[in-house]
């Protein structure tokens, strides 16, 4: 089955500046890579999402790459500010055979000093 | 807001005893998801349901069961409870792979 590795598991930045969270996944066969965020007592928000059809993509100050030959795939957060501290998640499937049971990685607790 | 609402909130049981936790999809969603979530931990998936049948499980035991209704709302069951039971239980709801949570259901087990 799908492993997802992440790193780091905390991650303080300064407001302002950018953080960067990274996952690895062992399935070469996962081909839709969410990204959440969790506040403490919330159940987890969908942030952005991007498919193994494309390499990048971009909301606003939020954006994720995605390496389909080193199966990685990065959260990138510019302009960090104080909302922006939370519990963040990746999450990998194989999406169009069947049952896409997210698999996710353990979490990075996203700090953001004023 | 995603749409998705959880029942209860907050749940204490004892071990041995059994529980029912609701789920209600968000309008036009076919598909519900649930994941386990222990303290500091990634969600874990358990099951999925598609159209009020289960089509997909993870690395659960059959104590987890679960259904699914007409109008797409669905409910978890886990007999014979244990400590480890002990979680944050998520819902999602879907309508392709995207996939949106509830507040969850804190259950523990004593």
């Amino acid at each position: 089955g799908e492993n997802v590795e992440q790193h780091p598991s905390t991650l303080s930045v300064q407001e302002g500046d950018s953080a960067v969270i990274k996952c690895t996944y062992s399935d070469s066969a996962s081909n839709y890579f969410p990204w959440y965020k969790q506040e403490l007592g919330k159940g987890p928000q969908l942030i952005i999402d991007i498919r193994s059809n494309v390499g990048e993509k971009k909301d606003q100050r939020i954006a994720v790459t995605l390496n389909k030959t080193a199966k990685h795939f990065s959260l990138h957060i510019t302009e960090t500010q104080p909302e922006d501290s939370a519990v963040y998640f990746c999450a990998a499937t194989y999406s169009g055979g069947g049952a896409d049971g997210l698999t996710f990685g353990k979490g990075t607790h996203l700090i953001i000093q004023p | 807001e995603t749409g998705v609402t959880q029942s209860p909130t907050h749940l204490i049981k004892t071990r041995g005893q059994q529980v029912t936790l609701r789920c209600s999809s968000q309008s036009g969603h076919n598909t519900v998801s649930w994941y386990q979530q222990a303290l500091g931990q990634g969600p874990q998936f358990i099951f999925q349901y598609y159209r009020e049948e289960e089509n997909g499980r993870g690395n659960f035991p059959p104590r987890f069961s679960g259904l699914q209704f007409p109008n797409y709302s669905s409910e978890l069951n886990v007999n014979a409870l244990e400590l480890d039971d002990s979680a944050l239980y998520l819902c999602a709801s879907s309508a392709q792979e995207t996939q949106y949570f509830g507040p969850g259901t804190r259950l523990l087990v004593l």
